[in-house]
């Protein structure tokens, strides 16, 4: 139960379009289309932002996108807000009824 | 509206137990699967134990296995993390969560977490 690899910092100017990384093996990333990944601002629990590697929960904003590529997933936003500075987290299943998660990566809207 | 409330936690000393509940409002929650994931302070998200709708599939972390067990009461719309030997490392904020899924597949609401301090 390796965690997944994040970058540990992005940012972005106010419009702009970041991509968060997120790399697995092919034990939990690369085989399961369960990649989800998460928003959490200081003090706050944790937000669900997509979900099966590409699926948008209802009431997320379409500026946020999911995608994968084999073992690495990645997270996209575009049009950049202030709203969108906060600590970002995927996580994917492992199998055997377990879940691992990236290490997270701070976002700076600059 | 969908609503975790965690209960249980504190400060314990190394070695010792302590018994985290979830109460569950909002939803069928004999429908879903359930999570308790840690976040230790200053760092990131750990998940730790999940457990299938009706508690005939639980997983663990490598970290906590054999020392953590967790279980729901679906007739009481409760989950619990029993906590036996306690390390100093154990100290993180513990959140509830549910699941998208009866089996496993995405953590869609989270509680606000319940405090665990671990030291003697």
């Amino acid at each position: 139960q390796s965690a997944l690899t994040q970058p540990a910092s992005v940012s972005g100017s106010p419009g702009q379009s970041i991509t968060i990384s997120c790399t697995g093996t092919s034990s939990d990333v690369g085989s399961y289309s369960l990649v989800s990944w998460y928003q959490q601002h200081p003090g706050k629990a944790p937000k669900l932002m997509i979900y099966e590697d590409t699926e948008r929960p209802s009431g997320v904003s379409n500026r946020f996108s999911g995608s994968k590529s084999g073992n690495t997933a990645s997270l996209t936003i575009s049009g950049l807000q202030a709203e969108d500075e906060a600590d970002y987290y995927c996580c994917s299943y492992a199998g055997s009824s377990t879940w691992v998660f990236g290490g997270g990566t701070k976002l700076t809207v600059l | 509206e969908v609503q975790l409330v965690e209960s249980g936690g504190g400060l314990v000393q190394p070695g010792r137990s302590l018994r985290l509940s979830c109460a569950a409002s909002g939803f069928t929650f004999d429908d879903y699967a359930m999570h308790w994931v840690r976040q230790a302070p200053g760092k990131g998200l750990e998940w730790v134990s999940g457990i299938s709708w009706n508690g005939g599939s639980i997983g663990y972390a490598d970290s906590v296995k054999g020392r953590f067990t967790m279980s729901r009461d679906n007739a009481k719309n409760s989950l619990y993390l029993q906590m036996n030997s306690l390390r100093a490392e154990d100290t993180a904020l513990y959140y509830c969560a549910k699941d998208r899924c009866g089996g496993s597949c995405t953590f869609d609401y989270w509680g606000q977490g319940i405090l665990v301090t671990v030291s003697s």
